[in-house]
This record gives structure tokens, sequence and C-alpha cells, in this order.
């Protein structure tokens, strides 16, 4: 069965760029989609298929995705970026990445 | 603003049964695929099943199939859950999703189902 790779955690500089990936198996041959979640609150859709922000996502967030790994791109990270992010594919049924917790320092 | 809310959701003991609703409103139910997603308390998300607009076709994780029941009432613009059987581990919040074309741009703000003696 088709699985997805996120580190447990990132952390970044106020300020700075973050880049979250997600390993699978030739994923940029899928579409990939990514959620923020911050704690008690439901997931949010933050980019989806591969590169596109739905309406109230800041340009701040983007993604890429090529050969076996996705990223997620948060520039200018502030305060308010913390959170759980997970991706997201089609694969015969919905399958999400365990998540990465991301601080900003 | 698109808008579902889950309801039925409560403590349960293993081997019992639970049956969550999903409010939608404000966008044409019947023409979109709806799913639930749970996720486990401090777990990622793990989606649960899915149906069609006409409720012609479902799909369930491996972990519950047998177990859990989806369904949806396009009259009442409500989208349903029944769980069978529960397990200690089907404890999670259980969040109702509506599916845009393989990802979830809205999501409801769960319903907690806990299942403990």
């Amino acid at each position: 069965s088709y699985e997805l790779t996120q580190p447990l955690s990132l952390s970044v500089a106020l300020g700075h760029t973050a880049r979250i990936s997600c390993g699978g198996d030739n994923i940029g041959s899928r579409n990939v989609h990514w959620y923020q979640q911050k704690p008690g609150q439901a997931p949010v859709l933050v980019i989806y298929r591969d590169n596109n922000r739905p309406s109230g996502i800041p340009e701040r967030f983007s993604g890429s995705t090529s050969g076996n790994t996705a990223t997620l791109i948060i520039s200018r990270a502030q305060v308010g970026d913390e959170a759980d992010y997970y991706c997201q594919v089609w694969d015969s049924s919905v399958l999400f990445g365990a998540g990465t917790k991301l601080t900003v320092l | 603003e698109v808008q579902l809310v889950e309801s039925g959701g409560g403590l349960v003991q293993p081997g019992g049964s639970l049956r969550l609703s999903c409010a939608a409103s404000r966008f044409s139910f019947k023409n979109y695929w709806m799913s639930w997603v749970r996720q486990a308390p401090g777990k990622g998300l793990e989606w649960v099943a899915n149906i069609k607009q006409d409720g012609s076709e479902k799909q369930y994780v491996d972990s519950v199939k047998g177990r859990f029941t989806i369904s949806r009432d396009n009259a009442k613009n409500s989208l349903y859950l029944e769980m069978y059987s529960l397990r200690v581990e089907d404890t999670a919040v259980y969040y109702c999703a509506r599916d845009d074309g393989y990802h979830f741009a809205y999501w409801g703000q769960g319903a907690l189902v806990t299942v403990s003696s």
C-alpha cells in the first residue's frame, strides 16, 4: 500500500522560510494537498493540487512536487503559522501523512 | 459560507453503537461526495469513509469495514455515520468533510466519540 512520510517536527526562525516535506513513491505524479491544523481546531486546507491556494490563504503558502517528494513552503514564517501540517493524496482512497509539527522560534 | 455541523458524539461502552450526524448548509449538498475523517487523541488524521452524491458508492478504511455504515439523506442535507461494535481504538474526534475533488476544502468542527468502560 502507498505510504506518505513526513518529519515529525520542524523548527523555523521567525521571518524565515519553512519547508515541510512529504515523501512518497513517485509522489510527483499525484495531486498533493496540504492541511494546517491548530490545537483544538478542525483542519484547514492551505494548498490543493500541489500548488493552488484556496481563497483566504496567504500568498506566503505555496507547494511544489518533484520525484518522490512534495513540499509545503511557508515564507516569512509567523508565530501564527505554528501548527500541525498534513499532506494528503488519493490512492484508491484518501491517505494522509502522519503530520509535521511546525514550531516558529 | 459553507457550514458542516456534526452531532451525536458521546461516551459509549466497548461493543456499543453510536450514530453521528452532519448537517450541511449553504451549498448544494446533493452535488458532492462527502467523507468522515477521524483523529484519535494526540494522533494524526485518518480518513474513515466516503459516499457518492446519490449514495450509490461507498468506501471504508479497512479497520471499520463491517462495523461502520455511511449514509446520506439529500432531502435533509445530512450525512450520517452509524458505528457498531465500537472499540476503544475508535475513540476520536470525527469530522465530516466535503470532497472538492479528492481533497477537503470544508470541514465541520468535529464530534468527540469516546469508547470506554
